[in-house]
């Protein structure tokens, strides 16, 4: 059971490149979460799913897209890649929406250059 | 809409010492509280949580936090600090919408000195 897995752990793009986080749950959540963590700034949702086919905005929606075609899957992708991107971004789950407990994975840790 | 304040951005104590991190929160109706730990390259871990009753709520590690309705805060103490909670501790807010969202504090870091 490895709980919530990120991928990849790091990156380093240059402005104007594209790329696709993923993040895996093997929990059979319903919920999933993407955040950008910035210093001094906490946790900012960037968008969330309820479940399979499903996403709506966060906080900091701009810049960003997502997608839950699987379940188990929820893709955060940067289209066109910023400098104001550069943050650590956590995936995080939970079972439904009669919990609050969210479950976090590793992290990745994006620059953009 | 709910909000979460941890005032105290840096904190440093001493191995053995005690400690107390702050929380403030701004919710309308009955709040439910979290405290997460972040430890070096790590993923958030949920340290305690309170949703009601008891005031005061144990959690892993031996911390503990106690809810304060005047005081609309939900500080965090340890009674003796160990080199290994060097980390970052978010205070978050849980909103009773049908997301159930979570709201997260700016979070303090404590440095543990030897």
């Amino acid at each position: 059971n490895a709980g919530v897995t990120q991928t990849p752990k790091f990156r380093v793009l240059k402005t104007g490149q594209s790329m696709t986080l993923l993040c895996a749950q093997d929990m059979n959540h319903e919920y999933m979460y993407w955040y950008r963590q910035d210093p001094g700034m906490g946790l900012r949702l960037i968008h969330y799913s309820v479940g399979e086919g499903t996403t709506a905005k966060g906080e900091v929606p701009d810049g960003y897209n997502v997608s839950r075609l699987k379940k188990q899957n929820f893709l955060l992708g940067l289209e066109s890649a910023a400098p104001s991107q550069t943050s650590v971004y956590f995936c995080a789950s939970k079972a439904s929406s009669h919990t609050y407990e969210q479950y976090f994975g590793p992290g990745t840790r994006l620059t953009v250059t | 809409a709910q909000s979460v304040t941890q005032p105290d951005i840096h904190i440093t104590v001493s191995e053995g010492a005690s400690l107390e991190l702050r929380c403030n929160y701004s919710y309308g109706a009955t709040p439910y509280l979290f405290w997460y730990v972040q430890s070096p390259g790590q993923g958030l871990q949920l340290l305690l949580k309170y949703f009601s009753g008891d005031t005061l709520v144990q959690g892993i590690k031996g911390f503990e936090a106690e809810f304060k309705r005047s005081q609309s805060s939900f500080n965090l103490r340890k009674p003796s600090v160990h080199w290994s909670d060097a980390a970052e501790y978010f205070c978050a807010v849980g909103s009773s919408g049908s997301a159930r969202q979570l709201t997260f504090g700016s979070g303090t870091q404590l440095t543990v000195l030897p």
